[in-house]
């Protein structure tokens, strides 16, 4: 089974903190993405990457960076926190089958909340 | 840009009843549609994938139908039990590299 881990299930950050949330999946995938999910807005694509140390804008960047620098960790990073950066965080993974189609696997998630 | 919809409204049904969920989206028909199920607190967790060639998929009490010329997708849960209450999520290819869109997902309830 695949699994996807991420570092932390809660987080509590002060605003203007700098946060790292980290991913590390283990079944060697290419791909790997962050999400970040509000109610009644679903999931929104912050960054992916399709390989070690390569990286691209998902559709929210703004405010956040990530690093790929080993195939099983993706991390994402709240250079300053905002409260308006408070949200549930998904990290997914995801490999190309035979068919050319992929499905993603996705972590636990972790709730941050920026005070 | 692409535009995924599903019902916001919770769907609450009996058990035992088919629950139908619906996923409309706009602009380019995609090569193929997954859905997902999302428990509370937890990561969405993939379901069943039907390609744009396939006009229904099943897998145990599941069932997925695809519509190109409607950009409609229905999906089906049979005999409907408690365990089945989650949020539902479908998704599509958009732009490059695979990226998928999520739609925000339907709330389903199924009560004893």
């Amino acid at each position: 089974d695949v699994k996807v881990t991420q570092s932390s299930r809660y987080l509590v950050k002060r605003t203007g903190e700098k946060v790292f949330l980290e991913c590390v999946q283990d079944m060697d995938h290419e791909n790997m993405f962050w999400y970040r999910q509000d109610p009644g807005l679903g999931l929104r694509l912050i960054y992916f990457s399709y390989d070690v140390k390569m990286k691209e804008k998902g559709d929210i960047p703004e405010g956040y960076s990530v690093s790929r620098e080993k195939k099983e960790r993706f991390s994402l990073i709240l250079e300053s926190a905002s409260t308006n950066q408070t949200s549930m965080y998904l990290c997914a993974s995801s490999t190309r089958t035979s068919g050319g189609v992929e499905t993603q696997y996705f972590g636990p998630g972790t709730r941050l909340l920026v005070l | 840009s692409q535009k995924i919809e599903q019902n916001s409204e919770a769907l609450n049904i009996q058990e035992g009843k088919t629950a139908t969920l619906t996923c409309n989206y706009t602009n380019y028909s995609p090569a193929y549609l997954q859905w997902y199920r999302q428990d509370p607190g937890r990561g969405p967790v993939f379901l069943l994938l039907i390609r744009e060639n396939e006009k229904e998929k099943r897998k145990e009490r599941l069932k997925v139908t695809f519509d190109t010329t409607l950009k409609q997708s229905l999906f089906h849960i049979t005999a409907s039990q408690p365990a089945d209450s989650a949020t539902y999520l479908c998704a599509l290819i958009s732009g490059g590299y695979n990226k998928l869109i999520f739609g925000a997902g339907t709330r389903l309830a199924v009560h004893p």
